[in-house]
């Protein structure tokens, strides 16, 4: 069954309006998941490491202003995409790590965000 | 910076013929190596990792890659591909010291003409 529960799967909305979307570990505990965008025909890309019960940490060139993460707890996970516009547009997935950090991630099965 | 590429953009074969995509990473340090499939519609799944030990490791569905240290390469292959492997395969790393964080290559699209 699935492990990762990621919510909404698709979201269409105006542009100015920000956008949560959540991320659940749902078998075990998670202190560090993960936050990509995917844009199509091309790779995941890393935009945050998400701490449980502390701030996350970006990677270069993503705005943390832009992408709220908050890790309040041990099974979740949200990004806000506040004040989204049109090139917001893309493809979010999330992943859990289960123990260690070396081990496999699992993901998410995505949001489709589409900004008008 | 770490880098992951994959040779092949998109790959076309008919059922029953070998396969063979290409990943190279650039690392100078030790790393994890994965393959993750995508089937359509569906999230990313883990096919197979290489931690340590034997360098030519087995996953899921009869896939299978080698670890290539000198040529910093882990390519993925199955001997005889089915209509149902058609999916987007993409190659990822992971280094000791970076939490877990993956870096992902670009994709490659395999489609399997039945």
């Amino acid at each position: 069954g699935a492990v990762v529960s990621q919510h909404p799967s698709r979201v269409i909305c105006k542009s100015g309006t920000s956008v949560k979307i959540e991320c659940r570990s749902l078998d075990f505990q998670a202190t560090t998941m993960f936050w990509y965008r995917q844009f199509p025909k091309k790779s995941l890309m890393l935009m945050a490491t998400s701490n449980e019960g502390s701030k996350a940490t970006y990677e270069q060139g993503v705005e943390k202003d832009k992408f709220l993460i908050n890790h309040a707890s041990l099974t979740l996970s949200t990004l806000t995409v506040t004040s989204a516009h049109p090139e917001d547009s893309s493809f979010y997935i999330c992943s859990v790590i289960e123990g260690q950090s070396n081990q496999p991630q699992h993901f998410g099965d995505g949001t489709r965000l589409s900004i008008l | 910076a770490q880098s992951v590429s994959q040779h092949n953009h998109h790959v076309i074969l008919s059922e029953a013929a070998s396969l063979e995509l290409g990943c190279n990473y650039s690392y100078g340090g030790t790393v994890n190596l994965f393959w993750y499939v995508q089937y359509p519609g569906q999230h990313l799944q883990l096919l197979l990792k290489y931690f340590s030990g034997d360098p030519l490791v087995k996953g899921i569905k009869g896939f299978e890659a080698e670890f290539i240290k000198s040529k910093f390469s882990f390519n993925l292959r199955k001997p005889s591909v089915q209509w149902s492997d058609t999916a987007e395969y993409f190659c990822a790393v992971s280094s000791y010291n970076q939490g877990g964080k993956l870096i992902f290559g670009q994709g490659t699209e395999l489609s399997v003409k039945p």
